[in-house]
């Protein structure tokens, strides 16, 4: 059974850093992309980024280049979204999802739960 | 870039009719057009992907059509279950970008 499990809530305060995680489970890890996807309180979904945990290809909305890094680390099959610096417009739920399917993907097939990401002072 | 909008915001039916909901692109997204429902507290589920394939274990009554700039998912009758948002969703190649349409609520009547 495909899985997508991510990390817990997180409160945080402004300025500060935070890492959260998505662990992939049932399927191969490094051979699916994997996006990262925004959504703020009470409004719609936005995509953030992909990365391609067998090779670490990284690509950005441009709305988020800069913003955010998204990382892999193949060997634990699990991927991540970083902030270095926090601002309260960053709090809203983050989901990760895979990316199917083949040589051309365009859908994102599983999700995971979310982690809320609260950012105040 | 493309933008995606859908309509109509919100769709009020009942338990037994039928559902429609549009959804279209500013340019072309050939078939590269996805269907996703999200029920409050709940992560997006996909339904439809390539404009009208039903994913895994997605009901029959839903149904997705369309293909350019014009798409159309249909639920032939709504079950209690049914009632969520949902979006739709392109990937666009050049440059590579995913978009999301803000979204057709259907609530009960």
């Amino acid at each position: 059974e495909v899985q997508l499990v991510q990390s817990g809530a997180e409160v945080k305060k402004p300025g500060e850093s935070l890492k959260i995680s998505c662990k992939g489970s049932g399927y191969s890890f490094t051979s699916y992309w994997i996006g990262w996807v925004r959504q703020m309180p009470g409004k719609g979904l936005e995509w953030m980024g992909i990365i391609y945990p067998g090779d670490s290809d990284t690509r950005y909305s441009p709305s988020f280049q800069g913003q955010v890094t998204i990382s892999a680390d193949k060997s634990i099959s699990t991927a991540y979204l970083q902030w270095s610096s926090l601002k309260a417009s960053d709090t809203a739920m983050y989901y990760c999802a895979r990316l199917c399917c083949g040589y051309d993907p365009d859908y994102f097939d599983y999700w995971g739960q979310g982690t809320l990401v609260t950012v105040s002072s | 870039e493309i933008v995606l909008t859908q309509s109509p915001a919100t769709l009020s039916l009942s338990p037994g009719e039928r559902a429609t909901l549009s959804c279209r692109a500013s340019q072309s997204v050939s078939s590269y057009l996805a269907w996703y429902q999200q029920k409050p507290g709940q992560a997006p589920r996909l339904l439809i992907y390539d404009a009208s394939n039903r994913a895994t274990g997605i009901p029959a009554r839903f149904s997705g059509s369309g293909s350019g700039t014009d798409f159309t998912l249909t639920i032939s009758s709504l079950e209690p279950e049914d009632f969520a948002v949902y979006y739709c969703q392109q990937r666009s190649n050049w440059p590579l970008i995913f978009t999301f349409g803000p979204g057709t609520k259907v609530d009960i009547k």
